[in-house]
C-alpha cells in the first residue's frame, strides 16, 4: 500500500507566479490536511478537506490560497502570486476519517522556494 | 484555542544514554490524542508515539517512552539508549477528538543532537 504522495517533491517558481502543489491520499483514505513548515519552525495546520468539501480552513490565508479535493484525483493546494514569504514546506497528511482515533499520514512534502 | 510549547530548541544525548524532551500543552477540552514525531534531515514526518487522554498508562514503543501527566498537561518523550540515527527534530503534537476538525496543532521543535 503507497503511502501519501506529493509532487513535485521541489517547486521553484519566481515572484508573481502561480504553485500547483498536489497531494495523493493513501488508499483508502478520504481525509486530507495540508501543514506549512517554515524555516526553523513547526508544521502549521493550513486546511482540512474530505472528497468534495472544505471542512476547516482557519488557517488558510485569506488572499492567493485554495484547496480543493475533487471526487477523482489528487488534493491540489493552489497559491497564486506567490510571493517570497510563501518559501516553505508544504506536507499533506490522509486519514480514513471517521470520528474515532484516526492517525494522520505525512506525505514526503513539497518544498516551495520563491526566487 | 489549543497550543503546544516545547521549550527546549535543542538537547543532546551521548549515545547509549537516556535523553527526555519536554512537551507541555494548554487545553480547555477532556479528550484528545497526544503524539510526538520525527522529522530527520529528509524532512518526513515519522510517528513516534501515541497517547490517548483518556489512558492513563504511559505508552511505549521499544526504547521510546511517554510521561503523561494530564492534570499538568505534560507530555514528555524518554528516549532510552540513544543511537546515532535518533538524532532529528522532534515534534508534539496535539489532536482534538471532537468539533469536526482533527487537525494537528504543532510544537516548534527540538532539534535532539546524539553525540558518539
Amino acid at each position: 500500500n503507497a503511502g501519501v504522495m506529493q509532487n513535485p517533491r521541489h517547486l521553484v517558481r519566481r515572484r508573481g507566479q502561480e504553485a500547483r502543489l498536489r497531494c495523493s491520499p493513501m488508499k483508502g483514505h478520504s481525509h486530507v490536511y495540508w501543514y506549512r513548515q517554515l524555516p526553523e519552525e513547526g508544521l502549521k495546520f493550513m486546511v482540512y478537506l474530505q472528497k468534495e468539501n472544505i471542512i476547516d480552513e482557519s488557517g488558510m490565508p485569506k488572499e492567493r490560497f485554495s484547496a480543493e479535493f475533487p471526487k477523482e484525483g489528487p488534493s491540489i493546494l493552489r497559491i497564486q502570486q506567490v510571493v517570497r514569504g510563501d518559501s516553505a514546506a508544504y506536507f499533506c497528511a490522509s486519514s480514513p476519517g471517521g470520528s474515532d482515533y484516526n492517525e494522520q499520514f505525512f506525505g514526503p512534502g513539497t518544498r516551495l522556494t520563491v526566487l | 484555542a489549543q497550543t503546544v510549547t516545547q521549550s527546549q530548541p535543542e538537547m543532546s544525548v551521548q549515545e547509549a544514554e537516556t535523553v527526555t524532551l519536554s512537551c507541555t500543552y494548554d487545553t480547555s477540552e477532556s479528550d484528545y490524542y497526544l503524539f510526538w514525531y520525527k522529522q530527520p534531515p529528509s524532512r518526513q514526518m515519522i510517528l513516534v508515539i501515541r497517547q490517548e487522554a483518556y489512558k492513563q498508562q504511559n505508552a511505549t514503543e521499544n526504547r521510546f517512552s511517554v510521561n503523561f501527566q494530564k492534570a499538568a498537561k505534560s507530555f514528555s518523550l524518554k528516549i532510552s539508549d540513544s543511537q546515532l540515527g535518533d538524532a532529528a527534530m522532534y515534534f508534539c503534537a496535539y489532536r482534538t477528538q471532537g468539533s469536526g476538525t482533527y487537525k494537528y496543532i504543532f510544537g516548534t521543535g527540538t532539534r535532539l543532537k546524539v553525540l558518539a
